[in-house]
């Protein structure tokens, strides 16, 4: 099945730097990378998602890149703020969606 | 806007209990899922339902039970409570993948401590 592995596990950054979450996965057959944000007692929320056809989206300040031959895919969060603190995971799933599996997390601390 | 509710944000029980946590979902989606979340484990799923009654193993399914009667409801259900099921639980639903529309909506989760 698939394997999703999540680096770094914790980030801190001064705000208004960047910050990197990367994520590989094992399974070539995944084709959906959504992201999720999870504020601290709330639940998960997707932030951004990218399908296997296209290699890079962005929305704002957060940015993802897909390489499918390396299978790995990254999250990019520019001008970071204190807000952004949080933990991050990925995820990858394949066209059915019922094989979804996450990365471990990455908890971002952004310092004011 | 989707809406995933659970029956309880806290939950107490004691070692030998049969626990049974509620999903509810209000979409209309076929796929159901349960996970639990642990610190530096991130989200490992249990259990997944793609149609009522229907139902698959996940990752980590040895302890619990589900049960889908109806398509809006997906119950987890520990038979035994153990002490090393103490966890956050989440659940999640999705529609079919098909487009744009694969997204997995968790609900708020349910903290169970087992004593």
């Amino acid at each position: 099945g698939e394997n999703v592995e999540q680096h770094p596990s914790t980030l801190s950054v001064q705000e208004g730097d960047s910050a990197v979450i990367k994520c590989t996965y094992s399974d070539s057959a995944s084709n959906y990378f959504p992201w999720y944000k999870q504020e601290l007692g709330k639940r998960p929320q997707l932030i951004i998602d990218i399908r296997s056809n296209v290699g890079e989206k962005k929305d704002q300040r957060i940015a993802v890149t897909l390489n499918k031959t390396a299978k790995h895919f990254s999250l990019h969060i520019t001008e970071t703020q204190p807000e952004d603190s949080a933990v991050y995971f990925c995820a990858a799933s394949t066209y059915n969606n019922n094989d979804m599996r996450f990365g471990a997390g990455t908890r971002l601390t952004v310092k004011p | 806007d989707v809406k995933v509710t659970q029956s309880s944000r806290y939950l107490v029980k004691r070692t030998g209990e049969k626990v049974f946590l509620e999903c509810v979902q209000d979409m209309d989606h076929e796929n159901m899922f349960w996970y639990r979340q642990d610190p530096g484990l991130g989200l490992r799923l249990i259990y997944f339902s793609y149609d009522v009654k229907m139902k698959e193993k996940g990752d980590i399914p040895e302890g619990y039970s589900v049960s889908r009667e109806k398509k809006e409801r997906f119950s987890l259900i520990l038979e035994s409570a153990s002490t090393n099921q103490t966890s956050m639980y989440l659940c999640a639903s999705s529609p079919t993948g098909q487009g744009d529309t694969d997204t997995q909506y968790f609900g708020p989760g349910t903290r169970l401590t087992v004593l």
